[in-house]
């Protein structure tokens, strides 16, 4: 079945440095989304890609999908307190109604 | 905004017990998903529902598992015999078109805990 990688697992940096996770499938994707997870909470919508080489961007949040399809990132710039969380990139199945979800990368920001 | 509601927010259960797990799904929305999440872990795909049918469903939703849509407003996810292992938060979410084509709206989950 379809896999997503999500590296890296764990990426702690003080506030104001950037910060970057970036998602692996093991098959091509139709499109992808990124969720964020606050602590204890439930995960949001932030964006979903669809085409070969897509960038966009919303304020701090830079996301990227793969020429190929098969990868995405997101990047954001000069982090603050308020990104805290897991961040999850999700693709759907060939043919399914299902989303799998990446393992996900927790971030913490120190200020 | 609308949102998921999810209810109970916790629930201690002892093994063996029956659980369900009740959700209200946004009310335009037209299919409906249970999704879990074991402390720490990824959120895993339970199964999802549309016009009243199981559309499909994981490995991990064997026959202890059922979903229902009792009326026209919930959505309940009922395990019949718990196991420690189904100890986990449990997220019901619900979108306007099929999954992964737009966007989920997760409810704020079921903490269960099986003793």
């Amino acid at each position: 079945g379809q896999q997503v990688m999500q590296i890296p697992q764990y990426q702690h940096v003080q506030e104001g440095e950037d910060f970057t996770t970036y998602c692996n499938s093991s098959t091509t994707l139709s499109n992808i989304q990124w969720y964020k997870q606050r602590p204890g909470g439930h995960p949001v919508f932030l964006i979903q890609l669809v085409k070969s080489g897509e960038v966009k961007k919303q304020k701090r949040l830079t996301f990227q999908f793969g020429e190929a399809k098969k990868n995405s990132s997101l990047h954001i710039t000069a982090t603050q307190t308020t990104d805290v969380g897991t961040y999850f990139c999700a693709g759907p199945g060939a043919g399914s109604y299902q989303l799998t979800f990446g393992k996900g990368t927790k971030l913490s920001v120190i200020p | 905004e609308p949102e998921v509601t999810q209810t109970p927010s916790h629930q201690v259960t002892q093994m063996g017990q029956e659980v369900i797990l009740r959700c209200v799904p946004i009310s335009n929305h037209l299919y409906f998903y249970w999704y879990r999440q074991i402390l720490g872990q990824k959120v895993e795909f339970l199964v999802s529902f549309y016009n009243n049918e199981i559309s499909e469903k994981s490995e991990i939703f064997d026959d202890q598992f059922s979903v229902e849509r009792p009326d026209g407003s919930n959505f309940t996810l009922k395990i019949r015999s718990t196991k420690l292992e189904d100890s986990a938060m449990y997220f019901c979410a619900s979108s306007v078109s099929v999954a992964g084509t737009g966007e989920l709206f997760f409810g704020e989950g079921s903490r269960l805990t099986v003793l």
